[in-house]
């Protein structure tokens, strides 16, 4: 089955702890994103990227950092610069032409501080 | 810049009855419009989406939304609500950049 798989499902996070999220995809999509969703806020994006090996700030960057060497990967590291760091995450794919406007999610992975 | 709109945070309807979610947007071109839907935990399904042509579109599980431009809106609808529609849609807008803005969400619940 195609799709988008992130993990860990569930993550924990101590007080000055760096923490990796992991998305891989085998959709041969070209361009990758990552959000964080808050209660009653939405989606936020955090970073996305249209092209291994090059990628670009989205609206909340400050505290995250990302990697993309891979087309089919694209992790997201939280940073202890990142204060706040408990919420929902989900990272997003998009393919090519018109159709590089249609996202498709996975399933998510909750972070929270210990 | 973009921004979406969804005014209503709660609704409450019954099952069988009609649905309607609001979504307005702002968007100087012709956006490209997204309903999607999220059940507890879980990550987000495309409903259904507009790109151009007819402004009336059919997505899955029965759901339909409408374009309308003189209104800035794209209301989500369903004839008779199913207690397992009950979750969270959210409405987006996307330019030709491949970004996607979003609504803050409406909570659908479903009573019996």
């Amino acid at each position: 089955d195609g799709g988008i798989t992130q993990s860990p499902k569930y993550l924990f996070r101590k007080e000055g702890q760096n923490v990796t999220l992991s998305c891989e995809q085998n959709l041969n999509h070209d361009a990758m994103y990552w959000y964080r969703q808050d209660p009653g806020q939405g989606l936020r994006l955090i970073y996305y990227s249209q092209i291994v090996n090059d990628f670009q700030k989205g609206d909340i960057a400050e505290g995250y950092s990302v990697s993309r060497e891979k087309k089919e990967s694209f992790p997201l590291t939280v940073t202890s610069a990142q204060k706040n760091p408990t919420a929902f995450y989900l990272c997003a794919s998009s393919g090519e032409g018109v159709r590089r406007n249609i996202q498709y999610f996975g399933a998510g992975t909750r972070l929270s501080v210990l | 810049a973009q921004s979406v709109t969804q005014p209503d945070i709660h609704i409450t309807v019954s099952e069988g009855a009609s649905l309607e979610l609001r979504c307005n947007y702002s968007y100087g071109a012709t956006p490209y419009l997204f309903w999607y839907v999220q059940s507890p935990g879980q990550g987000l399904q495309l409903l259904l989406k507009y790109f151009s042509g007819d402004t009336l579109v059919q997505g899955i599980k029965g759901f339909e939304a409408e374009f309308k431009r003189s209104q800035s809106s794209f209301n989500l609808r369903k004839p008779s609500v199913h207690w397992s529609d009950a979750a969270e849609y959210f409405c987006a807008v996307g330019s030709d950049g491949n970004k996607l803005v979003f609504g803050a969400g409406t909570i659908l619940r479903v009573k019996s």
